[in-house]
């Protein structure tokens, strides 16, 4: 089955600097890579994911990229704020299941 | 907006009691997943349905097992409650339609065994 690995499992920053989080997967019919913010005591909510038919995708300050031959896709923050401190979670998925399989995590701290 | 409820924020059981979690999502989608989570070890896949009476395992199914007669419910049931299932546990929905999208998320329930 599909296995998601994640990296690092802690990271802190100063504030401004860039974060990057980077994940492997093992199952090459994965075709489906979002990532999921959890603050803490709340849900996980998604914010922002990517297809298997684009190479990177950006939301304002978050961009996501995928390299499909080696398996692998990298969340980067820019410009990292306090309020970004939170634990973040990459996931895999492939139309052959329904499943969705995530990754260990990695608590990000910004520091001010 | 999408609402996964979970019918409990906190829960404390003894060890060899049956537990229920409920799980109650309102935008019509298909698929509902269980979680759980511990630190360390992420978001694990527990068993998810993909239709009403329809259930497929997991990563982590031991132990475990679900129910979903109605297209807006999953139950999870702890058929013997252990210390090593004290964890937090999500269960998220998701819809459909060939394609993956966003999967939304219940806020929750702590399950303390003892």
């Amino acid at each position: 089955g599909e296995n998601v690995e994640q990296h690092p499992s802690t990271l802190s920053v100063q504030e401004g600097d860039s974060a990057v989080i980077k994940c492997t997967y093992s199952d090459s019919a994965s075709n489906y890579f979002p990532w999921y913010k959890q603050e803490l005591g709340k849900r996980p909510q998604l914010i922002i994911d990517i297809r298997s038919n684009v190479g990177e995708k950006k939301d304002q300050r978050i961009a996501v990229t995928l390299n499909k031959t080696a398996k692998h896709f990298s969340l980067h923050i820019t410009e990292t704020q306090p309020e970004d401190s939170a634990v973040y979670f990459c996931a895999a998925a492939g139309d052959s299941s329904y499943k969705l399989i995530f990754g260990s995590g990695t608590r990000l701290l910004v520091r001010p | 907006d999408v609402k996964v409820t979970q019918s409990s924020r906190y829960l404390v059981k003894r060890t060899g009691e049956k537990v229920f979690l409920e799980c109650v999502q309102d935008m019509d989608h298909e698929n509902m997943f269980w979680y759980r989570q511990d630190p360390g070890l992420g978001l694990r896949l527990i068993y998810f349905s993909y239709d009403v009476k329809m259930k497929e395992k997991g990563d982590i199914p031991e132990g475990y097992s679900v129910s979903r007669e109605k297209k807006e419910r999953f139950s999870l049931i702890l058929e013997s409650a252990s210390t090593n299932q004290t964890s937090m546990y999500l269960c998220a929905s998701s819809p459909q339609g060939g394609v993956h999208t966003e999967a939304f998320f219940g806020q929750g329930t702590r399950l303390t065994v003892v």
